[in-house]
């Protein structure tokens, strides 16, 4: 069952911010919300994770709703590079639990 | 962040031999592995947890025989696809588990490439 639920695709102009939303209704209380994304050809790069406080480091902001039943990922300055699917998982976060990959969002920088 | 990286890159194999991909954590241990499956404009299915010393805990559907995997130490999990056909061309992805902290984080390989000819 997929637990979460993103757009299949979106465009961004160079230099914009770039707002990824993510859905995740049933989220356990002990989930924590995680994100990638997969350029062409490559594998899965980690972004962030977050629990329910909003977290940013150098590549991204994580802002999680207060009920934590949606998430936006939030790239400040979208560059061409940028371009890739994102996926936006929940999990438990210890454990050695498994990522479950949804279909993820494609997201295109426009210049 | 933690390094992972994948031996080889690219592989073409004919069909019918067996081929061994090879996964390192290069700056960190990990004492579980993950190994996954990406076929063209779909998304990376998980094929086997692949933990140090122990047997890998296999997905439902994927053949365990036909699909290898060994964790010898903690810094290598090693696929080996045997007897391997054109329909296990794919794009072969493994991650390694970073802990330590308050929570763990997957870090994930480049990714090899097989292609059976």
């Amino acid at each position: 069952d997929a637990k979460t639920t993103q757009p299949p695709s979106m465009d961004c102009a160079e230099g914009r911010a770039a707002n990824l939303p993510c859905n995740h209704s049933t989220i356990s209380g002990n989930e924590y919300v995680y994100w990638y994304r997969q350029i062409h050809s490559q594998g899965p790069q980690y972004i962030i994770h977050g629990l329910k406080n909003n977290e940013t480091n150098e590549m991204a902001s994580l802002i999680i709703t207060e009920d934590r039943k949606s998430s936006t990922l939030i790239l400040p300055h979208a560059t061409l590079r940028d371009t890739a699917v994102y996926y936006c998982i929940v999990r438990v976060a210890v454990g050695n639990e498994k990522l479950t990959f949804g279909t993820g969002t494609r997201l295109t920088i426009i210049p | 962040g933690a390094v992972v990286s994948q031996h080889p890159s690219r592989v073409i194999c004919k069909s019918g031999t067996s081929v061994k991909i090879e996964c390192r954590s290069l700056d960190f241990q990990a004492t579980t592995m993950f190994w996954y499956r990406q076929f063209p404009k779909q998304s990376l299915m998980l094929m086997a947890t692949s933990n140090e010393g122990s047997k890998a805990t296999y997905e439902q559907g994927v053949e365990k025989d036909k699909f290898l995997i060994n964790h010898a130490s903690l810094t290598l999990s090693t696929l080996t696809v045997t007897s391997a056909h054109p329909e296990d061309s794919s794009f072969y992805i493994c991650s390694a588990e970073a802990g330590g902290g308050a929570t763990d984080t997957q870090y994930f390989g480049p990714g090899t490439r097989l292609t059976v000819l």
